[in-house]
């Protein structure tokens, strides 16, 4: 059956550091990938796009890789800010028109001052 | 950026009754809306998804009749939980896609809890 898997365990990391998620699936073929960040009783807040033919996609501190051989993803948060801290989720869609997502279960990012 | 909106924010209701909970797309015409539950500490299940002018496609396992999903326009998709009981207490969140882009922007969520 499809799988996607999130590092369950919360990543704790110091203000000024990279943090790195990471993102793999199985039994699936993504056309695309999806990010987002989840606060505490929100709706997630869409965060990158990337598509499979695409390796690497930057927005400001955000940069996120996509390598269909691993089936992997790893989302990166450059010079990590205490605001940053939050749920991280990754979704992936089929290359077809109906939209679906199919939601890792997320991991959670603290930074600390 | 796209903008979606949920209304009511949270609810609580007594056993049995009925609510409605509205998902509206601000700024950009959403061809299809989706319907999400979240429960504590865990990911988002897809309930159904919503085109405008024709009948929602449930997931497996999710009710139509216990949740009614009603798209009149483009930028407006309603659920409706019907006879809600308290295993029907989640987080209820809709999302919206439209144009050419496959980013799908997501309302910020409603709180049932039945009692």
């Amino acid at each position: 059956s499809q799988k996607i898997e999130q590092n369950s365990e919360a990543l704790n990391i110091q203000e000024g550091k990279t943090a790195t998620l990471t993102c793999n699936y199985t039994n699936y073929s993504p056309a695309y990938l999806q990010w987002y960040r989840q606060d505490p009783g929100r709706g997630p807040v869409f965060l990158l796009l990337i598509r499979e033919n695409e390796k690497e996609k930057r927005k400001e501190r955000l940069k996120v890789t996509f390598d269909t051989t691993l089936k992997q993803s790893l989302f990166h948060i450059t010079a990590s800010q205490p605001a940053d801290s939050a749920t991280y989720l990754c979704a992936l869609g089929r290359r077809s028109n109906t939209g679906k997502l199919i939601f890792g279960q997320g991991t959670t990012l603290q930074v600390k001052p | 950026g796209a903008v979606v909106s949920q209304h009511p924010s949270w609810v609580i209701c007594k056993s049995g009754t009925s609510v409605k909970i509205e998902c509206r797309s601000l700024d950009f015409q959403a061809t299809t809306m989706f319907w999400y539950r979240q429960f504590p500490k865990q990911s988002l299940m897809l309930m159904a998804t919503s085109n405008e002018g024709s009948k929602a496609t449930y997931e497996q396992g999710v009710e139509k009749d216990k949740f009614l999903i009603n798209h009149a326009s483009l930028t407006l998709s309603t659920l409706t939980v019907t006879s809600a009981h308290p295993e029907d207490s989640s987080f209820y969140i809709c999302s919206a896609t439209g144009g050419p882009s496959d980013e799908q922007f997501f309302g910020p969520g409603t709180r049932l809890t039945v009692l």
